[in-house]
């Protein structure tokens, strides 16, 4: 079963407007942590943001936040004022406890488009 | 500030050749991966260290091997390329596996193997 999904492949958003990218999540596990990256044409992978399973309020940083419904098993990106330079690759991924190993689970990612 | 430094950026093998991907960070990080991405898709985990002389498998490991014999390096050796290896790979690393430290991704190195 996936763990991560991200349900939309392509998103368009015109600058200056808010944009959600979507991303669910399934574990069983009590402790997770999720996390955003961005990935840009050049390739490199960009942390943006992490919410833990145990925080109470959403994770801001900067622009970015995260809308986190956690029985909904859900954990939004939304990107306030977006600028051209926002256009990339969105991946959304999961860390969980337990006896995982610390490993980083990806969704497939959503790619993003900032039309002036 | 170097963080996670991947050596090469872009190699084109030979079917059945062998090569080393190079992976050292400067943070004194205990975690360490190798992920691989192909097109459309996002990040699987080859192999990853939770410390120094530890490794295990992850999603795909196989035709890959790993050591961990300093904290700062974490080398990914293909033992014999394959075209199904042509891929981007990334080194990653955190402080530790708990569920609430961030992983710093290397700058990825492109494969090619023909």
């Amino acid at each position: 079963a996936q763990k991560i999904t991200q349900t939309q492949p392509g998103m368009f958003v015109q600058e200056k407007e808010a944009v959600t990218l979507d991303c669910t999540y399934d574990t069983s596990d009590p402790s997770y942590g999720l996390f955003w990256y961005k990935q840009p044409s050049s390739g490199e992978m960009i942390f943006l943001i992490y919410q833990g399973s145990y925080d109470q309020q959403n994770a801001t940083e900067g622009r970015y936040s995260l809308n986190f419904q956690k029985a909904r098993k859900s954990a939004n990106l939304v990107i306030s004022a977006s600028q051209l330079g926002d256009s990339a690759m969105y991946f959304c991924a999961m860390r969980e406890g337990g006896n995982q190993g610390g490993k980083l689970i990806f969704g497939q990612g959503t790619e993003l488009s900032v039309k002036p | 500030n170097a963080g996670v430094t991947q050596t090469p950026k872009f190699q084109v093998l030979k079917t059945g050749q062998s090569m080393t991907l190079q992976c050292a960070q400067d943070m004194n990080h205990e975690y360490m991966s190798w992920y691989r991405q192909d097109p459309g898709m996002g990040l699987r985990l080859i192999h990853y260290s939770v410390g120094a002389g530890i490794t295990d498998q992850g999603e795909v490991p196989n035709g890959y091997n790993v050591s961990r014999s300093t904290t700062e390096d974490f080398p990914l050796r293909l033992l014999s390329a394959a075209p199904s290896q042509t891929s981007v790979y990334f080194c990653a690393s955190s402080y530790s596996a708990g569920v609430g430290n961030t992983i710093y991704f290397g700058e990825g190195s492109w494969l090619t193997v023909v």
